[in-house]
């Protein structure tokens, strides 16, 4: 099966302070690659995907995520983090190739962000 | 722009009793599936369905029914509630890239369930 790992469950950081958060997903093939963002209280919204192309990709809110094949990774970014990004961020993976794979959308557990003012 | 509606936002049941969470999306999207969030769990998925008269089960699929009549519509039905279906549910619909797979994911609000 499939899987998802975010390494960090809880992030503290300071505003202007740099922001990576690591994702990693097994082997399987090939793959389209999302994060998400859920605010308090709300659902989940795309900040940002990656289907094929160019591996850097940019996002919503001056985010970014860098898709490295050979790690397995799509780590998300942002230069300098403000106190409205306080949120919990979700990695997610479709891994193309089985039976119902490339309609199987499988999230990380995720991961909290607290930025501190 | 309606999107993905879901309801009731709030549903409190007693241990056995059955329901339904409505699911909507006016975007005319193929791919529809209901995902459970828990806390440390991030989002399971449930059930899901690639077209009309289609569904398949996900990861977690015990206790809950589903059925897609048409395209817009993708109910969820708890069959016997029991407490380890309190939960937040989201429904989410979406489109069919160039490639044959699902694109990005559009959330409805979410429905909290809580089962006494």
């Amino acid at each position: 099966a499939q899987s998802v790992s975010q390494h960090n469950h809880h992030v503290i950081l300071s505003e202007a302070a740099s922001l990576e958060l690591g994702c990693n997903y097994s082997y399987g093939g090939t793959v389209n690659l999302f994060w998400y963002v859920q605010y308090p209280g709300q659902h989940l919204q795309l900040l940002l995907k990656y289907f094929s192309g160019d591996p850097l990709v940019k996002g919503i809110k001056g985010f970014e995520a860098e898709f490295i094949k050979s790690k397995f990774s799509f780590n998300l970014r942002k230069p300098s983090v403000q106190w409205s990004d306080t949120a919990e961020y979700f990695c997610a993976v479709i891994i193309k190739g089985g039976r119902g794979s490339n309609y199987k959308l499988t999230f990380g557990k995720g991961t909290l962000l607290t930025v501190n003012p | 722009n309606a999107g993905v509606t879901q309801t009731p936002k709030f549903q409190v049941l007693k241990t056995g009793q059955s329901m339904t969470l409505q699911c909507a999306q006016d975007m005319n999207h193929e791919y529809m599936s209901w995902y459970r969030q828990d806390p440390g769990m991030g989002l399971r998925l449930i059930h899901y369905s690639v077209g009309a008269g289609i569904t398949d089960q996900g990861e977690v699929p015990n206790g809950y029914n589903v059925s897609r009549s048409t395209t817009e519509d993708f109910p969820l039905r708890l069959l016997s509630a029991a407490p380890s279906q309190t939960s937040v549910y989201f429904c989410a619909s979406s489109y069919r890239t160039s490639s044959g797979s699902t694109g990005e994911l559009f959330f409805g609000e979410g429905s909290r369930l809580t089962v006494l």
